[in-house]
């Protein structure tokens, strides 16, 4: 079985500023691992994903985040937070069943 | 491809009426799923089909909802009597094979049932 904890429901940043968005996962078997992003009235989108492979990943919009199997865990980041980041962000995994598991989401908030 | 298509986008409904909600995958993918997203629960998978057979139902909330994919590039889910408390968005994904793959999703149908 898989899940998902995503740490901070809202999380506010300054234009310009770092973003990080926490989360952290469960499964029994190796993880698939996604990041999706909802604008407001929309579907999601696909951000970035870990598969196998380099544990860094890069995705659209300037978008990376880092695989720690030690840590059970796959933070977002970017270093630059942009007015139109702002929107729901969602983490997923997927283990041995076709579905993904999401996160509860972490809305970003971003101050001019 | 125009990606994953639902209709409609918005329904208002008045509480023990039927709704049916559609869903168009993505051309080639051999995997469905129908999600709802409401603010206390999140996103909820319901049911998914892989090669147009039910898979797991197990998330389907109690049986007025039903779901069918007769073919390849159709799917409904169907709440039949409809209650306030199934006023969510929903949406259809899909995907092809398995591991790394994602999932494609919909715009939604937001259910407003009054």
């Amino acid at each position: 079985a898989q899940s998902v904890t995503q740490l901070g429901s809202h999380v506010s940043v300054s234009e310009g500023a770092l973003v990080l968005l926490r989360c952290n996962y469960s499964s029994s078997v190796p993880p698939y691992l996604f990041w999706y992003v909802q604008y407001p009235n929309q579907g999601l989108q696909l951000l970035l994903k870990y598969t196998t492979g380099a544990t860094l990943v890069k995705g659209i919009n300037g978008f990376e985040a880092e695989f720690k199997k030690s840590e059970t865990s796959f933070h977002l980041t970017k270093p630059s937070a942009h007015m139109s980041d702002a929107a729901e962000y969602f983490c997923a995994v997927r283990g041995s069943a076709r579905q993904l598991t999401f996160g509860s989401g972490t809305q970003l908030t971003v101050l001019p | 491809d125009a990606g994953v298509i639902q209709s409609p986008r918005h329904e208002v409904t008045e509480m023990g009426q039927e709704v049916t909600l559609r869903c168009k995958p993505i051309s080639g993918h051999n995997s469905l799923f129908w999600y709802r997203q409401t603010m206390m629960r999140g996103l909820e998978l319901l049911i998914y089909f892989n090669n147009n057979v039910p898979i797991d139902d197990s998330g389907m909330p109690e049986d007025r909802f039903s779901a069918k994919m007769p073919n390849a590039s159709f799917s409904t889910l169907k709440i039949q009597p409809s209650e306030p408390r199934d006023s969510a968005v929903y949406f259809c994904a899909s995907s092809f094979g398995q591991g790394g793959t994602e999932a494609f999703f919909g715009q939604g149908t937001r259910l407003t049932v009054v």
